[in-house]
């Protein structure tokens, strides 16, 4: 069975600031990872993912993640944040090896605020 | 291209009432994904179509849930009787296909209150 941790309910950042955001999994076999935000009242927007290849992914918005296998982590950062950052974020999981099915399994979320 | 569209936004229900939700994928997409994505937590996966067969549907609590994708194009999801926990966003999904990596769509949710 594949899963996600996000340990931190809530982080807080000042505008400006870096950010990250924690996220481990556990899959079987080897994982794509992805990152997805949240705003209130909307469905869930794709930021990034990492499929194979570099260990550092980049997407949208100026986030980036970094794949780490022998941590099994994959961290959500951006150098410097922005108030319109704030929002609700999920890292997911796939194991490559599920075959046709493909489905997510998602982390539990991690609010986002950003303090001007 | 248009996004994946879902409908109703919005819905309140009496428990033990039955309630149902339809989803149009992007056009092409063979692949429809539902989830239940209950306050303070993740979305979980209910069930996957590939075109109008089930792919996977371990999730499922098949004595109140179903799901259909006749046509292999729109679905719904249908609850009855529904229980106060079925309280939720229900989210649909589509994408080109498996078997190789495609990226996933989501739509913006139907909101379903049990009262």
């Amino acid at each position: 069975a594949q899963s996600v941790a996000q340990p931190e309910d809530q982080v807080n950042v000042a505008e400006g600031n870096p950010l990250t955001v924690k996220c481990t999994y556990s899959v079987s076999g080897n994982p794509y990872l992805f990152w997805y935000v949240q705003y209130p009242n909307r469905g869930l927007q794709f930021l990034l993912k990492y499929i194979t290849g570099d260990n550092l992914v980049k997407g949208s918005y100026g986030f980036e993640a970094e794949f780490n296998k022998s941590q099994t982590s994959f961290h959500l950062k951006k150098p410097s944040a922005l108030v319109s950052d704030s929002a609700l974020y999920f890292c997911a999981v796939r194991d490559r090896s599920g075959g046709g099915a493909d489905g997510l399994t998602f982390g539990k979320g991690t609010h986002l605020i950003i303090q001007p | 291209e248009a996004g994946v569209a879902q409908s109703p936004r919005y819905k309140i229900i009496e428990k033990r009432q039955s309630v149902a939700f339809w989803c149009n994928p992007i056009s092409g997409h063979a692949t429809l994904y539902w989830y239940q994505q209950i306050l303070g937590q993740g979305p979980k996966l209910l069930i996957q179509f590939q075109n109008n067969g089930v792919v996977d549907d371990s999730q499922l609590p098949k004595d109140r849930f179903s799901a259909e994708r006749l046509k292999g194009v729109d679905s719904t999801l249908k609850i009855q009787p529904a229980k106060l926990e079925d309280s939720a966003v229900y989210l649909c999904a589509s994408s080109l296909g498996t078997g190789r990596f495609y990226g996933y769509t989501f739509g913006s949710g139907t909101r379903l209150t049990v009262v």
